[in-house]
């Protein structure tokens, strides 16, 4: 299996709900990432795990709650988002982020997320 | 800060032609990636350059890497429509920072 799935594929939500984001990979990845991507602009880097510890977190607001609960699986909790929150959310992993690996990621199909 | 660049934004193109996408970087480093991402779609990993000097081929399109000028090229070879799509490099800096990608190259090939 080389491949990352993301679930749900679209999401609308009011600004008081809660939801999660999905994410899975079956390649022995030991790292994975969370990106947001707005229109016309390229992914913004938000968390990174590796070997399930959060390893980086780009100053994301608290809203964003990452959980990573094993090494196939990402989570993205949302909570009290605002209507600038609206973007493409990707997932991506790769093997690791060693020094001697190529990090390359592999990215999910991503879910599309829609804050009224 | 790591900061990447890529030039031009906007490339349209005819079919046949040949042409280049640049990406400068800001810091050290010695991996670099190419992606491309269709309308609506997720990214696909091109290429990944590891290594001064690192040319990578893959059909009409050619990579190459330059670390001491900290510049990445990506060369089209008689374009075709179905190249259309956006094209991001990002890099990765030497000392830990962040994946950071470029703007993207918006790229359109006309018949």
């Amino acid at each position: 299996d080389t491949e990352v799935t993301q679930t749900p594929k679209h999401l609308v939500m009011g600004m008081t709900n809660k939801k999660s984001l999905k994410c899975e990979q079956h390649m022995g990845h030991r790292a994975m990432y969370w990106y947001k991507q707005k229109a016309k602009k390229p992914p913004e880097l938000m968390f990174v795990y590796s070997y399930e510890k959060l390893s980086i977190n780009e100053s994301v607001p608290s809203r964003f709650s990452p959980e990573c609960p094993n090494s196939s699986l990402l989570n993205l909790h949302l909570h009290a988002l605002q209507p600038e929150d609206s973007a493409l959310y990707l997932c991506a992993s790769s093997r690791g982020l060693a020094g001697g690996l190529t990090n390359e990621q592999f990215f999910g199909p991503g879910t599309r997320l829609t804050v009224l | 800060e790591l900061k990447v660049e890529q030039n031009p934004l906007f490339l349209s193109m005819q079919e046949g032609k040949n042409y280049t996408i640049y990406c400068n970087y800001s810091t050290t480093s010695d991996r670099l990636y190419w992606y491309r991402q269709d309308p609506g779609k997720s990214l696909e990993s091109l290429f990944v350059l590891l290594s001064n000097g690192a040319v990578k081929q893959e059909g009409r399109l050619m990579a190459s890497l330059d670390t001491k000028a900290r510049l990445s090229t990506l060369h089209i070879t008689a374009a075709v429509h179905d190249l259309s799509a956006t094209y991001f490099c990002a890099v990765r800096g030497n000392y830990g920072q962040n994946f950071v990608f470029g703007p993207g190259t918006r790229l359109s090939v006309l018949p």
